[in-house]
């Protein structure tokens, strides 16, 4: 099966910091990178899709200037929490789908923030 | 509006077989994904649906009626490592993923 892998796996950092997340689809190449958040015990909730050479589609309520996503290739994506807060602490997961839009999305393993 | 709907927790046995049910109104229908989450990972695909009828697929199977707007997974032998949180998706219209809140499956000995 496609394999996607996410940096750092977890990360810790002072509120004010800015912390860059990497996915990176290994073994297909990925025209789609999406990115979720997830808070404990909720349902994944989605921040942003991404498609290789344009900018990002953000969903309604997140902030495109905080949440900086930058898909420059067909195999990397990464996510920037600028100016982290607490409130920003939880699970980042990104996925990927390859070429064709009915495609099985395969998830990253996640990361996860802890702003202190 | 769009909305998924699928039990919140659900307690089996070690052994038996459970069925996760998933109802969904969604602007369009390009397919249903059930993922399994185990808790503190990310999600990992189980099946795609987007015809009619019974996906067979080792252990689990995945079942979908678009006229009702309805979907099981259903698990069979039940195994410890199958608790975990399974979570029902529909690809609308728009190809976009629309999730459901996950059910947490609790397997007891």
């Amino acid at each position: 099966g496609a394999v996607v892998s996410q940096h750092p796996s977890r990360v810790i950092c002072k509120s004010g910091t800015s912390v860059k997340i990497e996915c990176r689809s290994l073994d297909f190449q990925a025209t789609t990178m999406f990115w979720y958040r997830q808070f404990p015990k909720q349902s994944l909730m989605l921040m942003a899709t991404s498609n290789e050479g344009s900018k990002a589609t953000y969903e309604q309520g997140v902030e495109k200037d905080k949440f900086l996503i930058n898909h420059a290739s067909l195999t990397l994506s990464t996510l920037t929490v600028t100016s982290a807060h607490p409130e920003d602490s939880s699970f980042y997961i990104c996925s990927a789908r390859g070429a064709g839009v009915i495609e099985t999305q395969y998830f990253g393993p996640g990361t996860r923030l802890l702003v202190l | 509006g769009q909305n998924i709907d699928q039990p919140t927790e659900m307690t089996a046995t070690e052994g038996a077989i459970v069925q996760i049910n998933c109802t969904y109104q969604t602007s369009g229908f390009n397919g249903l994904f059930w993922y399994q989450q185990h808790a503190g990972e990310a999600p990992t695909f189980l099946s795609y649906n987007v015809l009619d009828g019974l996906e067979e697929k080792g252990r689990f199977s995945s079942f979908l009626s678009r006229s009702k707007g309805y979907s099981y997974l259903l698990l069979k032998e039940l195994q410890m490592k199958d608790s975990a949180s399974y979570l029902c998706a529909v690809m609308d219209s728009n190809y976009q993923l629309i999730w459901g809140a996950g059910t947490k499956l609790i397997i007891k000995p």
